[in-house]
């Protein structure tokens, strides 16, 4: 089964930082990689698909990049609405689609 | 606009079934692959269960296989869980979300609010 690691678990940043999550794959993935980002007590929202395309409607201020083993999503400019948990999922076992751990981003 | 509206969560014992259903509106339901996937209190996303627009596929991640059941009426517009031999580990939040296909893959377009399951005695 493909693992997927995200760093950091946990992160602190401030409104306007430019903030950078990392999602590893334990094997190569070609570009079958979602960002989700989920807010407490709601339901998760597809972010970036296919490693980095821009899902409709979601600020351009996210961004994500990669493939095979190693992606990123990066948020340009922290807004506050953006404080959430982020989650990664690999798709290249499709419909069995596993998720990273998250990476929880709080107000510095 | 796309709604999913799940229920059927609840209270249930160790060892007891429950089905948790997925209302569909806004879109063809018919037209599309449908999942669930559950979040365990304070824990991480776990992708469930597929089911192909048709019914003739169908997936289960390995720690529900043989004991969940996913189905759906496309002339009801709903997507259902039967989920059989609870076990504590299973208490969750679970979803029902959407499928978005492309290019060889699929995405959770869209999500439902989710439905809460606790097992306990």
């Amino acid at each position: 089964d493909i693992q997927l690691t995200q760093s950091p678990s946990f992160l602190s940043a401030s409104v306007g930082d430019r903030v950078t999550i990392t999602c590893r794959a334990s094997q190569g993935i070609s570009s079958y990689l979602a960002w989700y980002q989920q807010k407490p007590g709601k339901a998760p929202k597809l972010l970036i698909y296919a490693a980095s395309t821009l899902q409709s409607g979601v600020p351009s201020r996210f961004s994500g990049s990669g493939s095979g083993t190693e992606f990123t999503l990066t948020i340009s400019s922290l807004q506050p609405e953006d404080f959430a948990t982020y989650y990664c999922q690999q798709l290249n076992s499709y419909p069995r689609g596993t998720f990273g751990g998250g990476t929880k981003v709080e107000i510095k | 606009e796309v709604q999913l509206v799940e229920s059927g969560g609840g209270l249930v014992q160790p060892g007891g079934s429950l089905r948790l259903s997925c209302a569909a509106s806004g879109f063809t339901f018919s037209s599309y692959s449908m999942n669930w996937v559950r979040q365990a209190p304070g824990k991480g996303l776990e992708w469930v269960s597929y089911i192909s627009s048709s019914s003739s596929t169908i997936y289960y991640a390995d720690s529900v296989k043989g004991r969940f059941t996913i189905s759906r009426d496309n002339a009801k517009n709903s997507l259902y869980l039967q989920m059989n031999s609870l076990r504590a580990e299973d208490t969750a939040v679970y979803y029902c979300a959407r499928d978005y296909y492309y290019d060889s893959s699929g995405y959770l377009e869209d999500w439902g609010q989710g439905t809460l399951v606790t097992v306990s005695s």
